[in-house]
C-alpha cells in the first residue's frame, strides 16, 4: 500500500525542538521528493522546504532558515523534520507530501507548543 | 515569492450548480499550478495537477484550466461531499506557495 505514515502528535515548551518522522512504504523511495507543510488551527497551508531523498540535499523556505533541518534514512525510507527555538506561532499540524505535485500526503503530525 | 489569491474565500452553493474558483499569481508562472480538497480533520487531496491533469480516482467533475497569472477549478455539478476547503498551489518557483483556500459552504 502505498502511503505516507507520521509520528504521533507532540507537546512542547517555548525553546524546544521537535523531530517529526515521515515513513514512505509501497513505492520507490529514490523517486520522488518529500515536502513538508504545516498548517496552523483554522488556518492554510505554508510550505516549509523538500528534501532529495537519493543525495539529501534540501531546500527550505526562508521564513524557516536556520531553524529547521530535513533528513533522511534510506535504509528505512524515512524522512524526518526538525524544527527548533519553537515559539507558540509553531502550533501547526505537520504534513509530509510526496513528489512535484503533491500527490500522496501522511495524515499530519500536530504539534502543540505550550508552556 | 508568488502571491496566490483565490477566490472567492467563501462560497454557500446548492447541489448541482456550477463552481468556479479563480486561482490568480502575482507573477506569470508555469502550468505547475495543482488544486486540493481539504475535509475537515483530514489532509489535504490530490484532485488536479499541472493545471488541467486529472488524477485518478476523482471525479470527473473536477476541472481544471487556465495559464499565465489565471487559474481556475471548476465543479460542473455540485455534490453534497464536495463541502471542503480547496486550495490551489504553485510549484513552479521556489519558494513554493499556496493560495489561501476556498471554503465551499453546501446549502
Amino acid at each position: 500500500q502505498v502511503q505516507l505514515v507520521q509520528s504521533g502528535a507532540e507537546v512542547k515548551q517555548p525553546g524546544a525542538s521537535v523531530k517529526v518522522s515521515c515513513k514512505a512504504s509501497g513505492y520507490t523511495f529514490s523517486n520522488y521528493y518529500i515536502h513538508w507543510v504545516r498548517q496552523a488551527p483554522g488556518q492554510g497551508l505554508t510550505w516549509m522546504g523538500t528534501i532529495n531523498p537519493i543525495d539529501g540535499s534540501t531546500t527550505y523556505a526562508q521564513k524557516f532558515q536556520g531553524r529547521v533541518a530535513m533528513t533522511r534514512d534510506t535504509s528505512s525510507t524515512t524522512v524526518y523534520m526538525e524544527l527548533s527555538s519553537l515559539t507558540f506561532e509553531d502550533t501547526a499540524n505537520y504534513y509530509c507530501a510526496r513528489g512535484g505535485a503533491f500527490d500522496l500526503w501522511g495524515e499530519g503530525t500536530m504539534v502543540t507548543v505550550s508552556s | 515569492e508568488v502571491v496566490l489569491t483565490q477566490s472567492p474565500d467563501f462560497q454557500s452553493v446548492t447541489p448541482k450548480e456550477k463552481v468556479t474558483i479563480t486561482c490568480r499569481a502575482s507573477q506569470t508562472i508555469s502550468s505547475s499550478v495543482h488544486w486540493y480538497q481539504q475535509r475537515p480533520y483530514q489532509s489535504p487531496k490530490l484532485l488536479i495537477k499541472y493545471t488541467s491533469q486529472s488524477i485518478s480516482g476523482v471525479p470527473s467533475r473536477f476541472s481544471g484550466g487556465g495559464s499565465g497569472t489565471d487559474f481556475t477549478l471548476t465543479i460542473s455539478s455540485l455534490e453534497p461531499e464536495d463541502a471542503a476547503t480547496y486550495y490551489c498551489h504553485q510549484s513552479s518557483i521556489l519558494p513554493y506557495t499556496f493560495g489561501q483556500g476556498t471554503k465551499l459552504e453546501i446549502k
